[in-house]
This record gives structure tokens, C-alpha cells and sequence, in this order.
């Protein structure tokens, strides 16, 4: 069955760095786009970044990362990971990765969810 | 942008009730929207997509409709544990940008 096990959080100081890694199973993992969707405590879901499959020689973000937040895979390992460099105490949240639902297609619905690493930035 | 703007905020109903889950885009986004189901303590689940398909495991008891800017998630025979929150999405824009919705909280 499919699985997605995310590591990697933790309280962070502003200003430093993270990397999240997601560890996926039971699916060809370079065939399906990945993603990363965050949620603050309290509040709703906020997609963070995808990367395209076979290699993810494409990758989008949403504004507020740009610059900062780096998707990359490790098709070799199953993995995906999220570098976040320069946090913000507004980047706290629990940071999901998810699966496009779609084999080969950036553009579809995420079909399967981690449980999700919480992610603290605060001094 | 495409801003996804849901209502209501909060819903309380009975069991056995009919609900209606609206959800509208700030511009077109086709049938390129998904729900999503997210219950206390839990990563959110994939219940349609495609505005009105059931992803696998669904009930049927759940059902989409809509296309362009108006969408509708309906649920039949509320039964206690649809008690959640949920989301649309929109993934239609190139480039990419995911859109969700700020949620509708139902409460059973």
C-alpha cells in the first residue's frame, strides 16, 4: 500500500535552516509529481512546492518560499525533501507531503497524504 | 492568483440531514478542483476530484457538482463521523499554484 513517512522537524531559531525528508513506499515514486502542503496550527492548508516526476526537473512554489525553500528528489531512495533555509516564525506548521493523484500529470488532486512533521520556528 | 473562498464558515446539522458545501473561484478553474476531508489530529484525505469524481473509498453519500467558478460538495444521510473540516482545491493555473479554500468546519 502506498505510504508516505515524513521526518525530519523540529524548534528551529529565525534566521536558521531545515531539511524535511519524506520517505515514500509502495508506488513507482518517480512516475508521480510530489508535493509539500503545510498547515499552521489552527488554521487551514497552504500548498508549499511540487516537483514535477522522473528526475523533477521542474519545481514551483508558492510566494512567500521562493528563494528560501528548495524541493528536490532522490528517485534512487523514494525520497522527497524540503530544504528551508532563513525560517520565519510565520513558516510554523505542521509541513505534509502529499502525492499527485495522477501518473505523469503535474496539474492533479493529491491523492495520498503523510501524517505530516511539525515544524517550530520560534527564539 | 485564483483565491478559492468557501462557505459557510461553520455548519452544525443532524444526523440524517442533507448538507451543501459551497465553494467559488475568484476565475475559471474548469473542473480542476478536488475536496478534501480533514478530521482532528489527522492529514486531510482526498474525497473528489475532478469536481464531481469519487476517489477511491469515498462514499457514496458524498458528491460533487460544479464547474467554472461555482462548486458544490454534498453530503447525504450525515452520519457522525463526517464530522470535519473540509477543503476545495483548485489545480488548474499554469504555473502551477495549489489553491485551497479556508475550509467549512462540520459539525454533526
Amino acid at each position: 500500500q502506498v505510504q508516505l513517512v515524513e521526518s525530519g522537524g523540529g524548534v528551529v531559531q529565525p534566521g536558521r535552516s531545515l531539511r524535511l525528508s519524506c520517505a515514500a513506499s509502495g508506488f513507482t515514486f518517480s512516475t508521480y509529481g510530489m508535493h509539500w502542503v503545510r498547515q499552521a496550527p489552527g488554521t487551514g492548508l497552504e500548498w508549499v512546492a511540487l516537483i514535477s516526476y522522473g528526475g523533477g526537473a521542474y519545481k514551483y512554489y508558492r510566494d512567500s518560499v521562493k528563494g528560501r525553500f528548495t524541493i528536490s528528489r532522490d528517485d534512487s531512495k523514494n525520497t522527497l525533501y524540503l530544504q528551508m533555509n532563513n525560517l520565519r516564525t510565520e513558516d510554523t506548521a505542521i509541513y505534509y507531503c502529499a502525492r499527485a493523484s495522477v501518473e505523469e500529470v503535474d496539474l492533479a488532486s493529491l491523492d495520498y497524504w503523510g501524517q505530516g512533521t511539525l515544524v517550530t520556528v520560534s527564539s | 492568483e485564483v483565491v478559492m473562498t468557501q462557505s459557510p464558515a461553520t455548519l452544525s446539522v443532524s444526523p440524517g440531514e442533507r448538507v451543501t458545501l459551497s465553494c467559488r473561484a475568484s476565475q475559471s478553474v474548469s473542473s480542476n478542483l478536488a475536496w478534501y476531508q480533514q478530521k482532528p489530529g489527522r492529514a486531510p484525505s482526498l474525497l473528489i476530484y475532478e469536481a464531481s469524481t469519487r476517489a477511491t473509498g469515498t462514499p457514496a453519500r458524498f458528491s460533487g457538482s460544479g464547474s467554472g467558478t461555482e462548486f458544490t460538495l454534498s453530503i447525504s444521510s450525515l452520519q457522525s463521523e463526517d464530522s470535519a473540516v473540509y477543503y476545495c482545491q483548485q489545480y488548474n493555473k499554469w504555473p502551477p499554484m495549489f489553491t485551497f479554500g479556508q475550509g467549512t468546519k462540520l459539525e454533526i
